[in-house]
């Protein structure tokens, strides 16, 4: 593929309803990151996976997230018993190394919209 | 606390004029820093990396880490340079390189 994809690009769904989010990083990136971006704010970080393991869960903003990448490719966010404060555009974003140091940098997908009723 | 302030929200140029999109950051060691830059119905993409001293589309930037601050500059703007601007700081302070973004600013260039 060209770039990071994401599905769904639109998501609505119920208060108290649960959501999955997916993220297909460029082949062979090791890195892949999971950040939330609210109206009118900047992405805020939530998880950081190196190949399957995630090394980083800090920004996940409470029990109800829960990100995974089984197989270090494809990766999932899962959100349960949704809130109105949910609604956000969730960004993933892959790279190739796990550091910066010669690499170029995280690349974006298009993000996931999702609006909770 | 690491942290990147973007000052303006919005910035409104005419075309040809000169730009500068303001950046500070704050944080624990040496950083790397970035702009990312959000065409209208397009994805976030890089801009620029402070470490490759490049200029991309004509756009310059300096880490002064005397000032903490890493502006983007350009010396005449067109317009389609339109879009939305994101100061980006990442390191290993942060342990996995996230980054930690500001909350951009929106730069209108004017006909």
């Amino acid at each position: 593929g060209a770039g990071v994809s994401q599905s769904p690009r639109y998501k609505v769904a119920k208060r108290g309803q649960d959501v999955a989010l997916r993220c297909d990083p460029i082949s062979g990136h090791v890195s892949l990151f999971w950040y939330q971006q609210a109206l009118g704010q900047g992405p805020e970080f939530l998880t950081y996976f190196q190949n399957e393991a995630q090394l980083d869960k800090s920004g996940l903003p409470s029990d109800r997230f829960f990100a995974e990448r089984p197989e270090g490719s494809v990766s999932t966010l899962k959100i349960q018993r949704t809130q109105q404060e949910d609604s956000a555009v969730y960004l993933c974003a892959s790279s190739l190394a796990p550091g910066l140091a010669g690499g170029s940098g995280q690349f974006f997908g298009p993000g996931t919209r999702l609006t909770v009723l | 606390a690491q942290r990147v302030t973007q000052p303006e929200k919005l910035l409104s140029v005419f075309k040809g004029a000169p730009v500068e999109l303001k950046c500070n950051y704050s944080y624990s060691g040496s950083p790397e820093l970035f702009w990312y830059v959000q065409y209208s119905r397009q994805r976030l993409q890089l801009l620029l990396r402070h470490i490759s001293r490049e200029s991309i589309k004509g756009f310059t930037a300096d880490l002064n880490k005397g000032e903490t601050s890493f502006h983007l500059k350009k010396p005449f703007a067109q317009e389609e340079d339109s879009a939305m601007y994101y100061c980006a700081l990442s390191g290993v302070a942060s342990g996995t390189y996230k980054y930690i973004f500001g909350t951009g600013t929106r730069l209108k260039v004017l006909a």
